[in-house]
């Protein structure tokens, strides 16, 4: 069975940083593209960054370039999401998702974890 | 970037219902389109994906259509578990922008 479970979130300041983990398992991770998506609070979706399964390429929203860095470490199925200089605008669940290269579904979605930017 | 566009953006339908969410385009997409149903709390789910391919698991009342631009998701004789909101979301390029969503509520 495919699990993904996200930890890392919490309540964190404007301007601070957060790293964001995801713990994959069930299948063999290496092979996958990987994503984060966020939802801010009643709001929609927002796909946020993808890594390839080699960690040769990423790419992001434009709203987080040069702040965010996505990255995994396949001997660890382990996907991991940097949050740098971060704002109110980033308040949101962050999901990590199997899948999200162009052409590639998102077809696995974690529970999602809460991050809230407030002084 | 490719925007999406959704509608209606809420639906009120009863059970047994015929349903029909739009979802168009701005440019061209091909097939690389999805749809998820999201209820309150819980992540979203795929339910669809290439336009028209049903993810496994799927109940067959829900179909997908369309190609290019318009794209449009069908729930025959909806269920008290489909009241939910449903997105389409674009994979051809980035930013595989979503659609604003669209809430289906019970009339």
């Amino acid at each position: 069975e495919v699990q993904l479970v996200e930890s890392g979130g919490g309540l964190v300041q404007p301007g601070g940083s957060l790293r964001l983990s995801c713990a994959a398992s069930g299948f063999t991770f290496s092979n996958y593209w990987m994503s984060w998506v966020r939802q801010a609070p009643g709001k929609g979706l927002e796909w946020v960054a993808n890594i390839r399964p080699d960690g040769s390429e990423e790419n992001y929203v434009d709203s987080v370039k040069g702040r965010f860095t996505i990255s995994r470490d396949n001997a660890k199925s382990s996907l991991y999401l940097q949050m740098n200089s971060l704002r109110a605008a980033d308040t949101a669940v962050y999901y990590c998702v199997r899948g999200g290269g162009s052409g590639s579904i998102l077809d696995y979605w974690g529970q999602g974890i809460l991050v809230t930017v407030s002084s | 970037d490719i925007q999406m566009t959704q509608s209606p953006s809420t639906l009120s339908a009863s059970v047994g219902d015929r349903v029909t969410i739009t979802c168009r385009a701005s440019q061209n997409v091909d097939s690389w389109l999805a749809w998820f149903q999201q209820k309150p709390g819980k992540a979203p789910n795929l339910l669809i994906y290439k336009a028209s391919t049903l993810q496994g698991g799927v109940p067959s009342r829900f179909s997908g259509s369309g190609s290019g631009t318009e794209f449009t998701l069908t729930i025959n004789s909806l269920q008290p578990d489909d009241f939910a909101t449903y997105y389409c979301q674009q994979y051809k390029s980035y930013s595989f922008t979503f659609g604003g969503g669209t809430k289906v509520e019970i009339k």
